[in-house]
């Protein structure tokens, strides 16, 4: 079955203590992606990557980091995470041309909690 | 800049009523995507529009492309329970910048 898989799903941490969250998926995809959805903001995009060893920022990519060495992963990593870094996270992925003009498969979100 | 404008925040409607929600931009767009997001769940893609004054159907959603390509529109006929959910329309960046930005969403709510 294709699909985007992010885990964990849940997570509360505490404050400064790194961690990442993985993002899969099995559809050969070039453009991945990770967005933060926030109560009246909407999904606002994190880091993309068109392809293996190339990322670039999204719109809010302050105090996070991504790596993108294997084709069918793209995780996320905190260094140290702050409460406003509470959130829920999604990754996505899309076809090629750095997904412009292609639809956007999400993983199933991971719910994060910075105490 | 590459913002993209949603309105109305929120909607409330009897089910069987009509619901429209708009995505507007100060800039032209290359393309505009919609997604709908259930309650808990994630962003499932709907559609994608390219073409100026582009209209396109799926059973009781109508998608619009503006003439000038600024601005775009999800209608859904006769309301249904099962439309309940936040809609997003995407805009992608233009050249070389390939951020995709979504607009705050419209909060679909039906009562049955």
């Amino acid at each position: 079955e294709a699909q985007v898989t992010q885990n964990p799903r849940y997570l509360i941490t505490v404050t400064g203590k790194k961690l990442t969250v993985t993002c899969s998926q099995n559809m050969n995809h070039e453009y991945m992606s990770w967005y933060r959805q926030d109560p009246g903001l909407g999904l606002r995009q994190i880091y993309y990557s068109m392809n293996v060893e190339v990322t670039d920022k999204g719109d809010v990519p302050e105090g996070y980091k991504v790596s993108r060495k294997e084709k069918r992963n793209f995780p996320l990593i905190l260094e140290s995470p702050s409460p406003n870094q509470t959130s829920l996270y999604f990754c996505a992925s899309s076809l090629s041309q750095g997904g412009r003009g292609y639809e956007q498969y999400f993983g199933p979100g991971t719910r994060l909690t910075v105490t | 800049g590459q913002q993209v404008m949603q309105i109305p925040q929120y909607q409330h409607v009897q089910e069987g009523e009509d619901f429209t929600t708009y995505c507007n931009s100060s800039t032209t767009l290359s393309n505009i995507q919609w997604y709908k997001q259930r309650p808990g769940g994630h962003p499932v893609f709907l559609i994608q529009l390219v073409k100026s004054g582009e209209v396109k159907k799926q059973k009781r959603l109508t998608f619009q492309f503006g003439e000038a390509k600024k601005n775009s529109s999800l209608h859904i006929t006769a309301t249904q329970t099962t439309d309940v959910g936040t809609y997003f329309c995407a805009r992608h960046g233009r050249g070389s910048n390939y951020k995709l930005t979504f607009g705050k969403g419209t909060l679909l709510t039906v009562n049955p």
